[in-house]
């Protein structure tokens, strides 16, 4: 198994710029989500997805869209991209089984926006 | 406001030179306390799950404890390899297994 896997490792954009973040699991995990890394501030939760056709917003959504057609796949859309958004991005996927609910994160995409 | 607090926010030791690392909390109905360990350029990898104060887990060098306010990390004779950032985060009751983190410790072991 690969895992949790995200591509592109490193992107640079200019501001109102538009991209999207991949992020693909073959785990068969049920539950997937989005995190942003800053200095100091530890990880943030962006927007999840409890199933395929199911997503939520996090603790800082703005700025971001999700969508979940398949279970493997849970990309992120910036719509306009930011210097706000210059952080480090994580997707995690979880097993969801009640007995550890244990996440398992993917290597991230260092983003830039100038 | 649910709360996750790390500290030492970083630490130095020697080799073989034992200490803890602390997570203190400020929450509502805690589901489960996670541990994770982070490497420079990597993802959060995976160490321990807590569910009840008391409960305690083991991993090589490493030895995770709760209580009802915080838990720690502590760390056995650490070697160089165990450098890396050591992430908290809880589990709350009804958050969908939304996790919040705590901002780490970066631990570092010298030779």
């Amino acid at each position: 198994n690969a895992g949790v896997t995200q591509t592109p490792k490193f992107q640079v954009l200019k501001t109102g710029q538009s991209m999207t973040l991949q992020c693909a699991q073959d785990m068969n995990h049920e539950y997937m989500s989005w995190y942003r890394q800053d200095p100091g501030m530890g990880l943030r939760l962006i927007h999840y997805s409890v199933g395929a056709g199911i997503t939520d917003q996090g603790e800082v959504p703005n700025g971001y869209n999700v969508s979940r057609s398949t279970t493997e796949d849970f990309p992120l859309r910036l719509l306009s991209a930011a210097p706000s958004q210059t952080s480090v991005y994580f997707c995690a996927s979880t097993t969801g089984t009640g007995s550890t609910d244990t996440q398992y994160f993917g290597p991230g995409t260092r983003l830039t926006v100038l | 406001e649910d709360q996750v607090t790390q500290s030492p926010e970083a630490l130095r030791l020697q080799e073989g030179e034992s200490s803890s690392l602390n997570c203190s909390y400020t929450v509502s109905g805690l589901r489960g306390l996670f541990w994770y360990r982070q490497d420079p350029g990597k993802g959060p990898e995976f160490l321990f799950t807590l569910y009840s104060a008391g409960e305690e887990k083991e991993k090589e060098r490493l030895k995770a404890t709760l209580t009802k306010k915080e838990s720690f990390l502590h760390i056995t004779a650490p070697k160089p390899e165990d450098s890396a950032t050591y992430l908290c985060a809880v589990h709350l009751s009804g958050s969908a297994r939304q996790l919040t983190f705590g901002s780490g410790t970066q631990l570092t072991v010298l030779p």
